[in-house]
């Protein structure tokens, strides 16, 4: 079974401008967290969407959204970028929940830098 | 605020030697705890996982134990192998479905040959 994939794996962008990140999930995987990872912060959770419905929403501002389409694919989207939204954009899939005692399997992640 | 706390960024540790990666929590809803290892380059991947029925869960070299009225885990790797050199992000949630895994800052562990 192929593992959870995301593109691009690297991306330069510059301040203001905006970015969109790809995640396809494990076959047969329903829901799909996107988490941002930045030295000393560890793994921050940004969303979880499951069936296409955003399920859970962490603490970030409003400039990053995402979505996921009926095939469970799913994008997140960062527009107007700041210097501090370079990080390693890591996503991961489930069977059912992003909690409880379902899995989450991890993609390689998309590395973001903002200049 | 951190709910879950790695308090040691690294670790280096003695090939053969065991290896303890600990983990402390703060909010007492979460009863799903979970251990990550991730090598640079690459996505974490999942390790050992523990439910909060249970204090002790084992999977060949590694061991997590669970103490509840402490709020703390830890990992065991016994014993410890070069390969085993990566960071370690402890994670946890409660059993509801949708509750989001909250991650530790995780734990650089190096074994030396």
């Amino acid at each position: 079974k192929a593992g959870v994939t995301q593109t691009p794996r690297y991306l330069i962008k510059t301040r203001g401008q905006q970015v969109t990140l790809s995640c396809s999930p494990i076959s047969g995987h329903r829901s799909v967290s996107w988490y941002q990872q930045t030295p000393g912060q560890g793994l921050q959770f940004l969303f979880e969407y499951f069936s296409e419905t955003q399920r859970n929403k962490g603490n970030f501002p409003g400039r990053f959204s995402g979505r996921q389409f009926s095939n469970s694919r799913s994008e997140m989207n960062v527009s107007t970028l700041e210097l501090g939204d370079s990080a390693l954009y890591l996503c991961a899939s489930s069977f059912s929940a992003a909690g409880g005692s379902d899995t989450q399997y991890f993609g390689p992640g998309t590395r973001l830098t903002v200049l | 605020d951190q709910q879950v706390k790695q308090n040691s960024p690294s670790l280096s540790v003695q090939e053969g030697r065991i290896s303890i990666l600990n983990c402390d929590y703060t909010n007492s809803m979460f009863d799903y705890f979970l251990w990550y290892k991730k090598y640079p380059a690459e996505g974490p991947t999942f390790l050992i996982s523990i439910s909060s029925i249970k204090d002790k869960n084992e999977d060949g070299r590694f061991t997590v134990f669970l103490n509840k009225s402490a709020k703390h885990l830890s990992l065991h790797i016994v014993p410890s192998q070069p390969g085993d050199s990566a960071v370690y992000f402890c994670a946890a949630s409660g059993q509801g479905s949708g509750d989001k895994l909250t991650f530790g800052t995780g734990t650089r562990l190096a074994v030396r040959p």
